[in-house]
């Protein structure tokens, strides 16, 4: 049972252009959420995350939404470049829960930006 | 200063040997977390420790499965007995008081084939 869902597991987007990440999740009591983005053979690195009772984030080219009534979170990019093509995974956690520490991931979606 | 390290970076063993992968975190960090992500999977939780507290077990998928933090620093995964299907990447992640807003940062992680 999946608890995080990114259902595109790839995306290629034009350098300069918009790249749209999203993820769904259907445990209701996940209030924190972030994103990691992933080059070959290292770890996970955190990009961003968002809090619940917010709608929206921004950190230079990144921008995470969260539509919490729709279970939905989307990254933004723009402008896209080359060096962000790797694996963007999504993670969620409920900080008010006994789990808060550990994080629950999407399976990855491998953004290619064309140049 | 030095990020999470992991040995090996590639292990390759035949069904029902036991393996030992190796977790160094950053230093001082009080929190440590193992993951593991399978082919086409997001990362899954296996364990957690914090402090001397108990280490939070719920992530461990079977009984083969342990793992040790020794004097509140490196840690150690056993994987005994070991099947085809624990073929993974086994990441490695620290943060620095395991609060639930703390980044985890996450180490290159470990490969693990079993023939």
């Amino acid at each position: 049972d999946q608890q995080v869902k990114q259902n595109s597991p790839s995306l290629s987007v034009q350098e300069g252009r918009i790249s749209i990440l999203n993820c769904d999740y259907t445990n209701s009591m996940f209030d924190y959420f972030l994103w990691y983005k992933k080059y070959p053979a290292e770890g996970p690195t955190f990009l961003i995350s968002i809090s619940s009772i917010k709608d929206k984030n921004e950190d230079g080219r990144f921008t995470v939404f969260l539509n919490k009534s729709a279970k939905h979170l989307s990254l933004h990019i723009v402008p896209s470049q080359p060096g962000d093509s790797a694996v963007y995974f999504c993670a969620a956690k409920g900080l008010s829960s006994g789990s808060a520490r550990q994080l629950t991931f999407g399976s990855g979606t491998q953004l290619t930006v064309l140049p | 200063g030095a990020g999470v390290s992991q040995s090996p970076s590639n292990k390759v063993t035949e069904k029902g040997k036991d393996v030992e992968l190796r977790c160094d975190p950053i230093s001082g960090h009080t929190a440590l977390y193992w993951y593991r992500q399978s082919l086409g999977q997001g990362l899954e939780f296996l364990i957690y420790f914090q402090g001397n507290s108990a280490p939070d077990k719920s992530g461990l998928p079977s009984d083969r499965f342990s793992a040790e933090r020794t004097g509140g620093s490196v840690s150690t995964l056993t994987i005994q007995r070991t099947q085809q299907e624990d073929s993974a990447v086994y990441l490695c992640a620290s943060s620095l008081t395991g609060g639930a807003s703390d980044e985890q940062f996450f180490g290159p992680g470990t490969r693990l084939t079993v023939l």
